[in-house]
C-alpha cells in the first residue's frame, strides 16, 4: 500500500521557536495533502488542505499566519509552526490522497507529529 | 455547518460482533469512510461506501443509507487486537484535485477476552 513519511514523529521546543514538520508520500504522488491537528482522545480537526503549487486552504479559525503549509513539490508538503507557544502542543497528522486513486475515499496518514512546546 | 455523531464508547467481547454507528449532517456528501487508530498511532483506512448497501472487506463490513444520512461499521469476530477509535469520515465536497473529509468524534471500542 501507499505509504506516507512524517517527520519528526516528536518534538520538544521552547516558546516562541518555529518548528517545522515535513510529510512526503514515498512511492505516489499527491496532489492533494491534509494536515490535522488532534488532541487526546479527541478526532481530527482538519486544519487545512494543500494542493501542489498553489496555496494552502485553511479551515475557519485555523490561523494561516501561524501555520504556514507549502506543498513545493507533488511528494512533500510542510507544516511550520511559527513562534510556538505552550498551547500550540498537540498532535498533528499529515494525510494523501494518491492522484491516481482520487476516488476511492481512502486516505493514507502520516505516523503523526507530537509537539511539545516549553 | 457540518457534524456527525458516533456513540464516545463500545464495549464487547472476544468473538463477538459490534455495531458502530454513524449520522451525519454535511453541506455535501459523496460517501463515507471508516478508519481505525490505536493510541499514539495513525488512523488507518478500513473501508468506504459512496452508494447505498453493504461493503464487506474480511471480518469488516460497512454499511450507508444516503437517505437516512446513516451509516455503520460492523465488526465480526472481535480480537482483542481491535481494541481502537473508530472513525466514520464524510467526504464533502469533489475538488477539481482532491476531496475533503470530515471526521466523527471517534468511537472507543474496548474488547475484553
Amino acid at each position: 500500500g501507499a505509504v506516507v513519511s512524517q517527520h519528526p514523529s516528536r518534538v520538544i521546543c521552547k516558546s516562541g521557536t518555529s518548528v517545522k514538520i515535513e510529510c512526503r508520500s514515498l512511492d505516489f504522488q499527491a496532489t492533494t495533502m491534509f494536515w490535522y491537528r488532534q488532541f487526546p482522545k479527541q478526532s481530527l480537526m482538519l486544519m487545512a488542505t494543500s494542493n501542489e503549487g498553489s496555496k494552502a486552504t485553511y479551515e475557519q479559525g485555523v490561523e494561516k499566519d501561524k501555520f504556514l503549509i507549502n506543498h513545493a513539490s507533488l511528494t512533500l508538503s510542510t507544516l511550520t509552526v511559527t513562534s510556538a507557544h505552550p498551547e500550540d502542543s498537540s498532535f498533528y497528522i499529515c494525510s494523501a490522497q494518491s492522484s491516481g486513486r482520487s476516488n476511492t475515499g481512502e486516505l493514507f496518514f502520516g505516523e503523526g507529529s507530537r509537539l511539545t512546546v516549553l | 455547518g457540518q457534524s456527525l455523531e458516533q456513540p464516545s464508547e463500545v464495549t464487547a467481547v472476544e468473538g463477538a460482533i459490534v455495531q458502530i454507528n454513524c449520522t451525519y449532517q454535511t453541506s455535501g456528501f459523496y460517501g463515507l469512510s471508516w478508519y481505525q487508530q490505536h493510541d499514539g498511532g495513525a488512523p488507518t483506512f478500513l473501508s468506504y461506501n459512496a452508494l447505498d448497501g453493504l461493503e464487506e472487506t474480511g471480518r469488516f463490513s460497512s454499511f450507508l443509507s444516503r437517505s437516512d444520512s446513516y451509516g455503520y461499521l460492523l465488526l465480526q469476530e472481535l480480537q482483542m487486537k481491535d481494541s481502537a477509535s473508530y472513525f466514520c469520515a464524510v467526504r464533502d465536497t469533489d475538488y477539481n484535485y482532491g476531496q475533503n473529509f470530515v471526521f466523527g468524534p471517534g468511537t472507543r471500542l474496548s474488547v475484553l477476552p
